[in-house]
């Protein structure tokens, strides 16, 4: 079992810029969030995918839109980049079928907008 | 609101020791309470689940407990190496929906 995994590992954009980052479940997992980690603070809930829709959001902009695919991977794409949105970005796994739907994380993307 | 918070930021030890970190929460309605690790740059690895019916859980040198009523968790660590160096993360989730509310973290040095 290969966990979580997200693509890419890192990542350069420049301001006003477009970027999609990418997340694959763990396997049996159906259900999708990703979070926001800014330097030295604690993950941000961005928003959960389940049955390809949205189902929850935090408190981000317009900007931030993702997507759930049939096969249970999500992309979260960010619009005209911002520097605020520099950031390490990590998808969370999980099951509506488990006991406790414990949410398992990836490696994270580490954005940098310059 | 939820708001969860880790006192201290950061704490160094000498190799060996027992240690605890501490997480408090405003809001005593959980469904459960999660400790994570996380090494710098990487991502985060659970380490403990705590449902809201539990007083503790333990995994090896690990020992997490949780008081709701005063909206508290610690989490033990005993006999501490170097290895336990990295940010320790707790976070809670609401009942009705999976939204983790994570602390800041606490950076733990363990010092050979």
């Amino acid at each position: 079992d290969a966990g979580v995994t997200q693509s890419p590992t890192h990542l350069i954009k420049t301001r006003g810029q477009q970027v999609t980052l990418r997340c694959s479940p763990k396997s049996g997992h159906d259900t999708v969030s990703w979070y926001q980690q800014a330097l030295g603070q604690g993950p941000q809930f961005i928003f959960q995918y389940y049955e390809e829709e949205e189902r929850q959001r935090g408190n981000f902009p317009d900007r931030f839109s993702g997507h759930q695919f049939p096969n249970y991977s999500s992309e979260l794409n960010v619009n005209a980049l911002l520097l605020g949105d520099s950031a390490l970005y990590l998808c969370a796994s999980s099951s509506r079928q488990g006991p406790y739907n414990e949410q398992f994380f990836g490696p994270g993307t580490r954005l940098t907008v310059l | 609101k939820q708001e969860v918070t880790q006192i201290p930021a950061a704490l160094s030890v000498p190799e060996g020791e027992n240690l605890v970190l501490n997480c408090s929460f405003t809001d005593s309605a959980i469904y459960n309470l999660q400790w994570f690790r996380q090494d710098p740059g990487k991502g985060l690895t659970s380490l403990l689940l705590i449902q809201s019916s539990q007083r503790e859980q333990t995994s090896g040198r690990l020992n997490a407990s949780l008081d709701k009523s005063s909206g508290r968790s610690t989490l033990y660590i005993a006999a501490s190496q170097p290895g336990d160096s990295a940010t320790y993360l707790c976070a809670v989730r609401p009942f009705g929906n999976e939204k983790l509310t994570f602390g800041t973290g606490t950076r733990l040095t363990i010092i050979p």
